[in-house]
């Protein structure tokens, strides 16, 4: 089973100020790399499929790269409504996919 | 536009067993593969199996394997999680999620508002 593996458990960033959050997989995944976004209450939200391309209805502001085993997310300006917890997944060794344990994002 | 709605919160004893519906509708019910997550309380995503819609195949995580079976309707248009020998660690948040394009091995695109499972005795 491939291990994803997310840094920093919390990052604590101003309004405004970019946000990088990391990814690594314990094996080459290729671009097989999901992000979701999910804030209290709420049912994750696919953010990023295929390692670099934005769902539907996604804001510019995220991006996401990276291919093999190293993956980035980033958001280039936080927004208040972007403070929230950050999952990647692989769907490339399957199954299962397999889902990193999260980057909380919040207020500095 | 495609929509999961998941059923209600459930409250069992330990050992009882559960079983969570999946009423998905905006699509073509038999082109998309449905999978199961569950969040325990403060945890992250643990991912549990997949359903194909079409021909009823299943495969389940090791981790739940003996314990769950996934089911679909196709007169409704509904998916149905059962999860046996319910213990307190079980408790969590059940969410089944949609792949977003057609094939078995994709992200989820689509996701239910979540069933809420307590097991307490």
């Amino acid at each position: 089973e491939i291990v994803m593996t997310q840094s920093p458990a919390t990052l604590s960033v101003s309004p405004g100020e970019r946000a990088t959050l990391s990814c690594r997989a314990s094996q080459s995944i290729s671009s097989n790399l999901a992000w979701y976004q999910q804030k209290p209450g709420q049912a994750p939200r696919l953010l990023i499929y295929g390692a670099s391309t934005r769902a539907t209805g996604i804001p510019a502001r995220f991006s996401g790269s990276g291919s093999g085993t190293e993956f980035t997310l980033t958001i280039s300006s936080l927004q208040s409504e972007d403070f929230a917890v950050y999952y990647c997944q692989q769907y490339h060794n399957w199954p299962p996919e397999t889902f990193g344990r999260g980057t909380k994002v919040d207020i500095k | 536009h495609v929509q999961l709605v998941q059923s209600g919160t459930e409250v069992k004893k330990p050992g009882a067993s559960v079983k969570v519906s999946c009423k998905a509708s905006g699509y073509t019910f038999t082109s998309y593969y449905m999978h199961w997550v569950r969040q325990a309380p403060g945890q992250g995503l643990d991912y549990m199996g997949i359903i194909n819609p079409s021909g009823g195949s299943t495969f389940y995580s090791q981790k739940f394997q003996g314990r769950v079976t996934m089911t679909r309707d196709m007169s409704t248009g509904t998916f149905y999680m059962e999860l046996r020998g319910l213990r307190s660690e079980d408790t969590a948040m059940y969410y089944c999620a949609r792949v977003l394009l057609p094939g078995e091995v994709e992200a989820f695109g689509y996701w239910g508002q979540g069933t809420l499972v307590i097991v307490s005795s």
